[in-house]
């Protein structure tokens, strides 16, 4: 069976630090991934999706970087945070919509 | 551009007491609506896909169903353990290409009281 695996849980980071979230697929081969961001009493936003190794896209510009070295691997970077950084961060993955996506347990950023 | 709206923001149910959530949406080319249900702290869990315009799934005290504007989830005789925010997203045909994004509405707080 499939298995999303996102970490860490919580992090509380200074203004100006870098950040990695990373999120890891078991299970399935060729996933898309997505990046998405939460803010307290709102819904999702998309950040970032791949559907393929190397490949990125960006929906909306920001502070944030992802990358994807491997199949199954996807990764969120800082290089310096911004308060406005602050969420509930969501690693997603799916391989048919039929089944909408299976999400991470996400990770709570807050920098301070 | 997709949009989602959800109402009520919040909901405040007696156990035993049913009700519905409703989903609004406006895309141009549904391919699919999907509802997830989300705990404190937690990822989203997938509920339900519905594709077409009189579509109804169920699963256990839910069910869902579409129409060409809305979608609702009603929820019978709900639980405290129904508790959760529950999320409506939208796959839309994006100028004839999809990478599978979905498109949320900001969710409904559903408390339901013992």
């Amino acid at each position: 069976s499939q298995t999303i695996h996102q970490w860490p849980a919580t992090l509380v980071q200074p203004v100006g630090s870098p950040l990695s979230l990373e999120c890891t697929v078991e299970g399935t081969s060729n996933p898309n991934l997505y990046w998405y961001r939460q803010a307290a009493g709102r819904g999702l936003q998309l950040l970032f999706y791949s559907v393929g190794i190397g490949q990125i896209s960006s929906e909306v510009p920001q502070n944030l970087s992802a990358s994807r070295p491997q199949d199954r691997q996807f990764i969120l970077s800082s290089k310096k945070l911004l308060l406005s950084d602050s969420g509930f961060y969501l690693c997603a993955w799916t391989g048919s919509l039929n089944y909408g996506y299976t999400f991470g347990s996400g990770t709570r950023l807050t920098v301070v | 551009e997709d949009q989602v709206t959800q109402s009520p923001e919040a909901l405040r149910l007696q156990e035993g007491e049913s009700s519905s959530l409703n989903c609004s949406y406006t895309v141009s080319g549904l391919r699919g609506l999907f509802w997830y249900r989300q705990d404190p702290g937690k990822g989203p869990e997938f509920l339900f896909t519905l594709y077409s315009a009189g579509e109804e799934k169920e699963k256990e005290r839910l069910k869902a169903t579409l129409t060409k504007k809305e979608s609702f989830l009603h929820i019978t005789a709900p639980k405290p353990e129904d508790s959760a925010t529950y999320l409506c997203a939208v796959h839309a045909n994006a100028g004839g290409t999809s990478y599978g994004k979905l498109t949320f509405g900001q969710g409904t707080i559903l408390t339901v009281h013992p």
